[in-house]
């Protein structure tokens, strides 16, 4: 069925990095943009970075431009967040999303989530 | 804050009809489509309403959207106990280069 599975989450500390997955499958990866969109505790969503099926013009809040870099392998039907610099304002759950079509934030697929605690 | 405004809370008892409003501006929602997504508590959002009035195969007839210049309307009606979720709409804005999400709402059944 259509899965997808974010891995890599736990706890950092502030200034550090790490490093997101989001493991796609039952669709062709490869022709689909995808989302990063997280959530803090007990608040509302905020949308996080986008990348084209192509892996061309992504695009980025303005709370993470600058430290988190999106990228795809379409030949492991995998997207990535990489994050850095890393803030105590980034604990949240991050989910990654499949977009329906290109636009409006049409996204149909979600996966469950993987929670990213930024401690000292 | 967001650049789409919602109303925090909604309550409505069962059967009755609820209104979600999402106001913007010309930079997103007066000039592009917009979504809507519930999330039930503990769970991942769930895409309700795209295109502004599109349902995904699935979602019921219940769920509705409008849209009137730079504002949306979701609307739900024969409210239901399992109904009772944070509601969000969102779209691409063009002055920020960036996708947004509402502010959010959270429908109570009384």
């Amino acid at each position: 069925q259509v899965q997808l599975v974010e891995s890599g989450g736990g706890v950092v500390q502030p200034g550090r990095s790490l490093r997101l997955s989001c493991a796609a499958s039952g669709f062709s990866f490869s022709n689909y943009g995808m989302h990063w969109v997280r959530q803090a505790p007990g608040r509302g969503l905020e949308w996080v970075a986008v990348i084209p099926s192509d892996g061309s013009s992504n695009y980025y809040a303005d709370s993470v431009k600058g430290r988190f870099t999106v990228s795809r392998d379409n030949s492991k039907n995998t997207l990535y967040l990489q994050m850095n610099g890393l803030r105590l304002e980034d604990t949240a759950v991050y989910y990654c999303a499949k977009e329906l079509m290109r636009g409006a934030l049409r996204l149909d697929i979600w996966g469950q989530g993987t929670m990213v605690t930024v401690s000292s | 804050q967001s650049v789409l405004t919602q109303p925090p809370s909604i309550s409505a008892a069962p059967g009755q009809k609820v209104t979600i409003s999402c106001s913007g501006s010309s930079s997103n929602i007066g000039n592009n489509y917009v979504s809507w997504y519930q999330q039930l508590p503990g769970t991942a959002p769930k895409l309700l309403i795209y295109d502004n009035t599109k349902r995904p195969s699935g979602i019921p007839d219940r769920f509705s959207g409008s849209k009137s210049g730079t504002s949306v309307t979701l609307a739900i009606t024969g409210l239901q106990t399992g109904d009772e979720a944070d509601y969000y709409c969102g779209t691409w804005d063009s002055s920020l280069s960036a996708d947004v999400f509402g502010t959010g709402t959270k429908v109570t059944v009384l």
